[in-house]
Parts: structure tokens; sequence; C-alpha cells
């Protein structure tokens, strides 16, 4: 059974910390990683991550993916109460129909 | 441009009852999605459509059904609600070349079946 599993599920830090999200997965045929931001409604496109060993940037926020061990990390440095959300992880499969799995989510709280 | 959007925000339906949601979107997008949020469930794929005329089932299909007689629309529908299909749902879109997997999410539908 694919999976995707993400970690922690929840985390509260104050404002200036660094964190580090976690997405393990499972799965047959993985084409590549996302990395979506959920604040109140829908879910906003972060990152996609097809190869091994790229940083992908943006701002204070960065991410990298070891198809070798199976995971992904998302980076957040000098985090803002903005940062506040669920982040969602997704492995998109390869295939003709391009089937997308989501994880939980990780529950990010800054506070002041 | 409107980007994606969902039709109606909110309903509340009573246990039996039918109802068809919309989900509409500008962009001239391929492929598109239906989701449903429940908590500690995370995303899961209801059905999807990879072109005008075109429906395949997802993780969750059972309940549902789909049609997608136009490109820019996606219709999914409930024949008899049931309270297990209380949830938030969300249509998605993308453009459907090699390299385009962003997906673009609509605002969602809140539904409460009792």
């Amino acid at each position: 059974e694919d999976k995707v599993v993400q970690s922690p599920l929840s985390l509260v830090v104050h404002e200036g910390d660094t964190v580090t999200l976690n997405c393990s997965y499972e799965v047959t045929n993985f084409r590549s990683l996302l990395w979506y931001k959920q604040e109140k409604k829908a879910p906003t496109f972060l990152f996609m991550l097809t190869s091994s060993g790229i940083e992908k940037k943006s701002g204070r926020l960065s991410s990298i993916l070891d198809k070798k061990e199976l995971f992904s990390i998302l980076n957040i440095t000098a985090t803002q109460t903005g940062d506040s959300a669920v982040y969602l992880c997704a492995v998109l499969f390869s295939g003709g129909y391009q089937k997308v799995t989501f994880g939980i989510g990780t529950k990010l709280q800054v506070i002041p | 441009n409107a980007g994606v959007t969902q039709t109606p925000k909110f309903r509340v339906l009573k246990t039996g009852q039918s109802m068809t949601l919309l989900c509409a979107q500008d962009m001239n997008h391929e492929y598109m999605y239906w989701y449903r949020q429940d908590p500690g469930m995370g995303l899961r794929l209801i059905h999807y459509s990879v072109g005008e005329g075109t429906t395949a089932k997802g993780e969750v299909p059972d309940g549902y059904n789909v049609s997608r007689l136009k490109k820019q629309n996606f219709l999914l529908g409930l024949e008899s609600a049931a309270p297990s299909q209380t949830s938030v749902y969300f249509c998605a879109s993308r453009l459907g070349t090699a390299n385009s997997y962003e997906q673009y999410f609509g605002p969602g539908t809140r539904l409460t079946v009792t």
C-alpha cells in the first residue's frame, strides 16, 4: 500500500526559530514529491522535487529530496507568524493517470 | 482570471438527499481532480479527469459520480448522501503538460450531512 507519512504532526515555535518538517514515502512508481502550504482554505503550491540532492529554495523556505532514503525535508528559517499553516507533502506517481497521494500534514504554529 | 472556483461554499444535506458540486476553471487546464479532506486523513482523491469527456476513479470513489462534459467544468455528484460524506471538498486543476505538476486548488466546499 502506498504511504506518505509526515512528521511531526504539529509543531509550535517562536518567531525567528528555524523549523524542519519531514516527509517520508513508500510508493510504487514515484515520479515527484510536492510540498503545499494550507492556511484557512485551499492548499497553495510551494515546491516540486524530482531529483535527489537538489535543493529548491524560495525566500526563507527550502526543500530537498533523498530518493535513496525515500524522504524529503522542508526547512523554514527565521519563521514569522505568517508561516503558521498546515504543510502538506504529496507524491506524484508516474504512469498514465498522474495520481497524487497526500500526507496528513504538519500543523505549524508560530507564536510572537 | 478567476482560477478555480467552487459552488456552493457551504451546504447542509439530510441523509438520502442528492446534490451536485460544481468546479470551474478558466486556465484551460486539461486535468481536474476532486478531493475530500477530513481531520486526520489528509486530502484523498475521489475522482479525476484527464480531459473533456473522460473521468476515472481515485482512492475513495464510492458514493460519488462525476462528469466532465466541458473542459472547464468538473461536476461531483452525491446521489444519496450519507453522514460519512460530511467533509470539505476541494477541486483542483493542472495544465497537464510534461512539467506542469502544480495543482491549483479551489476554495473548498464544506458539506454537512445530517
